[in-house]
């Protein structure tokens, strides 16, 4: 079983709908990064968190440290949001862990 | 693949001692950030260089920290004297920046970290 594990891991939607991205982790963890990677390869850091949830324009990000999980959502969803989206914990020995991805498509 | 590789791996080493962190951007790449990642600040920007040139360190301690690019193929970090608070995982990432400034949402390709242990 893996250490983090994403769900779904295809995604297809239409614009506008509001869209979550699960993702569980069975290990003690420092911090939970949300990463989206876009199709030419690249990764930008969308989220770091530790509690709680934090909000950046249309995309949020919880997190619950008793149930180690956490959830992306991203509301109005547009067909640039289209990317892969990537779980990754910072374990207790600061070792990064990544989920395999979610692939979201948004069609127009 | 092309990747960001990071030297070394992970790095313990005694209060007052220099350290070095190496970075390998992504050939043909131009711009070069910073991280580091400690439990209480979360994921801090260091420095970003393009073109080697050095475009913001101000979240970077001058007095002690102190980044580079000697040539286009490496970037360093260094602190001396390296102190317990700087233990972390420190990130390098590197983008292809085409027009005019830096944003931060601009797409990085990150490094696998130095885990630094400052006793």
């Amino acid at each position: 079983k893996n250490e983090v594990e994403q769900s779904p891991q295809n995604l297809t939607a239409q614009e506008e709908e509001f869209i979550t991205i699960n993702c569980s982790y069975s290990v003690g963890i420092s911090a939970l990064h949300w990463l989206q990677q876009h199709p030419g390869g690249g990764i930008v850091s969308l989220f770091m968190l530790s509690s709680g949830k934090k909000k950046h324009g249309r995309l949020i990000a919880t997190i619950n440290i008793q149930e180690k999980h956490s959830s992306l959502h991203i509301t109005a969803s547009h067909p640039r949001d289209s990317a892969v989206y990537i779980c990754a914990v910072l374990d207790s020995n600061y070792q990064l862990i990544w989920g395999a991805g979610t692939k979201l498509i948004i069609k127009p | 693949d092309a990747r960001v590789t990071q030297t070394p791996r992970h790095k313990v080493t005694e209060m007052g001692q220099e350290v070095t962190m190496r970075c390998q951007p992504i050939l043909g790449h131009n711009t070069v950030f910073w991280y580091r990642q400690t439990m209480m600040q979360g994921l801090e920007l260091l420095a970003y260089f393009r073109n080697r040139a050095p475009l913001d360190d101000s979240g970077m301690p001058k007095d002690r920290f102190s980044a580079e690019m000697p040539d286009a193929t490496l970037a360093t970090l260094k602190i001396q004297p390296s102190e317990p608070r700087d233990s972390a995982v420190y990130f390098c990432a590197s983008g292809l920046i085409v027009d005019g400034g830096v944003s931060l949402t601009d797409t990085q390709y990150f490094g696998p970290g130095t885990r630094l242990t400052v006793l």
